[in-house]
């Protein structure tokens, strides 16, 4: 049971517009919520994070934005450049079990210049 | 560079054996994870130890275990090696709970 979902696996955008990478989420335990960036044969970057008190989460051109009774969260980076080409990946944290981070599969970006 | 170091980055070995893989959290950090990536399951955590102590458990077998010293720096011990134990394995470090967790650059192992 995926309790973590990126329904797409992949994402295109050209360079200056915006991307909205997706992610939904089954278990109401769950009270933060991060994306990471992951390049080959390296270690998941942090990126942003939101609390699940807050609906909207900046910092410069990324936003993430937690809509908690669809259970559903969004980034969006504005505006994408060729560099932000990586996977993303959200996890989720309950909030009675520390910082056990639960994954998504992962969204591929493609930002074209 | 996130600050947690990993060792050693590939590992190749034969099925049947055992295996250790050490992390040095970020200086100041408590907090120890790790997680498997493979290429089927994903990112899935496998346990936690805060400041030597086992804190949360995940999908972990019971050929695995892990634990974290007094230095703070934890290490992951894997036994009776399989070939579906081929994976990437990643430490992260935190400062405590409900902050971020910095991921080190993973150890790869291939089991033959």
């Amino acid at each position: 049971d995926q309790q973590v979902k990126q329904n797409s696996p992949s994402l295109s955008v050209q360079e200056g517009r915006i991307s909205i990478l997706n992610c939904d989420y089954t278990n109401s335990m769950f009270d933060y919520f991060l994306w990471y960036k992951k390049y080959p044969a390296e270690g998941p970057t942090f990126l942003i994070s939101i609390s699940s008190i807050k609906d909207k989460n900046e910092d410069g051109r990324f936003t993430v934005f937690l809509n908690k009774s669809a259970k559903h969260l969004s980034l969006h980076i504005v505006p994408s450049q060729p560099g932000d080409s990586a996977v993303y990946f959200c996890a989720a944290s309950p909030n009675n079990a520390g910082n056990m981070l639960t994954f998504g599969g992962g969204t591929r970006l493609m930002v074209k210049p | 560079d996130s600050g947690v170091t990993q060792t050693p980055k590939h590992l190749i070995t034969a099925t049947g054996q055992r295996v250790t893989l050490r992390c040095s959290p970020r200086s100041g950090d408590l907090s120890v994870y790790w997680y498997q990536q493979s290429l089927d399951q994903g990112l899935q955590f496998l346990i936690q130890y805060y400041n030597g102590e086992e804190r949360a458990k995940g999908n972990i077998l019971e050929r695995f275990s892990a634990q974290q010293f007094p230095d703070l720096h934890s290490e992951l011990n894997l036994s009776s090696l399989e070939l579906g134990d081929s994976a990437l394995y990643f430490c992260a470090s935190s400062v405590g709970s409900k902050t971020e967790a910095f991921f080190g650059q993973g150890t790869r192992l291939t089991v033959v």
